[in-house]
């Protein structure tokens, strides 16, 4: 299974303040994605890094992929209560053709 | 465009009775997935089709799932008989799948309970 596995489970920050969530993956991958999921809501896409790439932005989100410890970052600058989502990494396999596969998220609380 | 439209938002059933979800993608998509999402096992890959075909159908998870896709701008999940423990949230989801798998576009989601 390319599973990606979040870490950490939740995370409760304050507004204005950094959130790092952490992914790790199991076997070697074609491209990494990362969703939001809000409450009641479909995952919406955010941000794909291929795996010849190590890092990307956009906007406040900023990802980084080591594909030698199989682990990828999300990064939110200056979070808002609007940040307030589930967050998930999935992986699609070195042929590229396989389907996304989901971890079981981190769940991002930011207080105002 | 409207995105992924799923119908039913909301089903409530008693255990034994048939369940038709509905999913039409993007209109120009041409893979279609259908997942399941709950808290204990988070969100599983039921089955996927692409240009219409089922490719891989090994998430489903037994005989009484069954889904189609007739045709490019619809498919169907069916529960035939419903238990209680296949109450979850069904997201149908639909992607542009070239040479490499881009991102996915979801639904908003049924939301099924069996009683």
């Amino acid at each position: 299974s390319q599973q990606g596995e979040e870490d950490p489970q939740a995370l409760s920050i304050q507004e204005g303040e950094n959130a790092t969530m952490n992914c790790s993956y199991k076997t070697s991958i074609n491209n990494l994605q990362w969703y939001r999921q809000n409450s009641g809501r479909g995952l919406v896409h955010l941000i794909l890094i291929r795996s010849n790439e190590r890092e990307k932005h956009s906007g406040r989100l900023r990802v980084t992929l080591d594909t030698s410890k199989k682990s990828s970052s999300l990064l939110i600058t200056a979070s808002r209560a609007a940040d307030t989502a589930s967050y998930f990494c999935a992986t699609v396999g070195l042929s590229g053709n396989t389907p996304l596969v989901f971890g079981k998220g981190t769940r991002l609380s930011v207080i105002a | 465009d409207a995105g992924v439209i799923q119908s039913p938002r909301h089903e409530v059933t008693e255990m034994g009775q048939e369940v038709t979800l509905r999913c039409k993608p993007i209109s120009g998509h041409n893979s279609l997935f259908w997942y399941r999402q709950t808290m204990m096992r988070g969100l599983e890959l039921l089955i996927y089709f692409n240009n219409n075909v089922p490719i891989d159908d090994s998430g489903m998870p037994e005989d009484r799932f069954s889904a189609k896709m007739p045709n490019a701008s619809f498919s169907t999940l069916k529960i035939q008989p419903s238990e209680p423990r296949d109450s979850a949230v069904y997201f149908c989801a639909s992607s542009w799948t070239g040479r490499n798998n881009e991102k996915l576009f979801f639904g908003s989601g049924t939301q099924l309970s069996v009683l």
